[in-house]
């Protein structure tokens, strides 16, 4: 079974730090691309960040542009996303999600069940 | 602000049909394909369509995309209570280098 679990959230104050980890199972990880979406309450998704297969493309959305950086373990079946001076704006259910193979790749096929980040003094 | 414009809710009856709409840019829907996600309550969002008119295997046939210019519709027929959720549009954008998402629409099942 093709499954992506997320871990690592939890509360921070403001101008901490968290690390979110994604575990991947029941597909080749090397293969794909990833993605981080992150869900504010009430609100709709967001996409966060993006990379390759090879860690070499990476982009990542102006809103954290300079304070998240994500990457991949191939190894280890899992995908990163190092968060920096966080802000309450940050606050949100965050989910992985794998980019489809072709004819889907302009997709996102599997997500995770999502982990929850709350950014509060 | 999302890139992306959706309606914020559309209900209808059982067994009724209803459209999703989903506006973009020439940089985005206009160049690539459109995608749709299904979000049921308290649940993760769930690809329901992908490139523009495509159905995974597991989306009932009920459920249908098409795409002109820059905008993508999702289509919906013979609703049931179960079809409630939020639906999300996703594109990705050539000229950002960012993966774009509407607000997402409430669909309610009178």
């Amino acid at each position: 079974e093709v499954q992506l679990v997320e871990s690592g959230g939890g509360l921070v104050q403001p101008g901490g730090s968290l690390r979110l980890s994604c575990a991947v199972s029941g597909f080749t990880f090397s293969l794909y691309e990833m993605n981080w979406v992150r869900q504010a309450p009430g609100k709709g998704l967001e996409w966060v960040s993006f990379i390759d297969t090879t860690g070499s493309t990476i982009y990542y959305a102006d809103s954290v542009k300079g304070r998240f950086t994500i990457s991949r373990d191939d190894a280890k079946n899992s995908l990163y996303l190092q968060m920096n001076s966080l802000r309450a704006e940050d606050t949100a259910v965050y989910y992985c999600a794998r980019v489809g193979s072709v004819p889907a790749a302009e997709s996102m096929d599997v997500w995770g069940q999502g982990t929850t980040v709350t950014v509060s003094s | 602000q999302s890139v992306l414009t959706q309606p914020p809710s559309v209900s209808a009856a059982p067994g009724q049909k209803v459209t999703i709409s989903c506006s973009g840019s020439s940089s985005n829907i206009g160049d690539n394909s459109a995608s749709w996600y299904q979000q049921l309550p308290g649940t993760a969002p769930k690809l329901l369509i992908y490139d523009n008119d495509d159905l995974p295997s597991g989306t009932p046939d009920r459920f249908s995309g098409s795409k002109s210019g820059t905008s993508a519709t999702l289509g919906i027929t013979g609703l049931q209570t179960g079809d409630e959720a939020v639906y999300h549009c996703g594109a990705w954008d050539s000229v950002l280098s960012v993966w774009v998402f509407g607000g997402g629409t409430k669909l309610t099942v009178l």
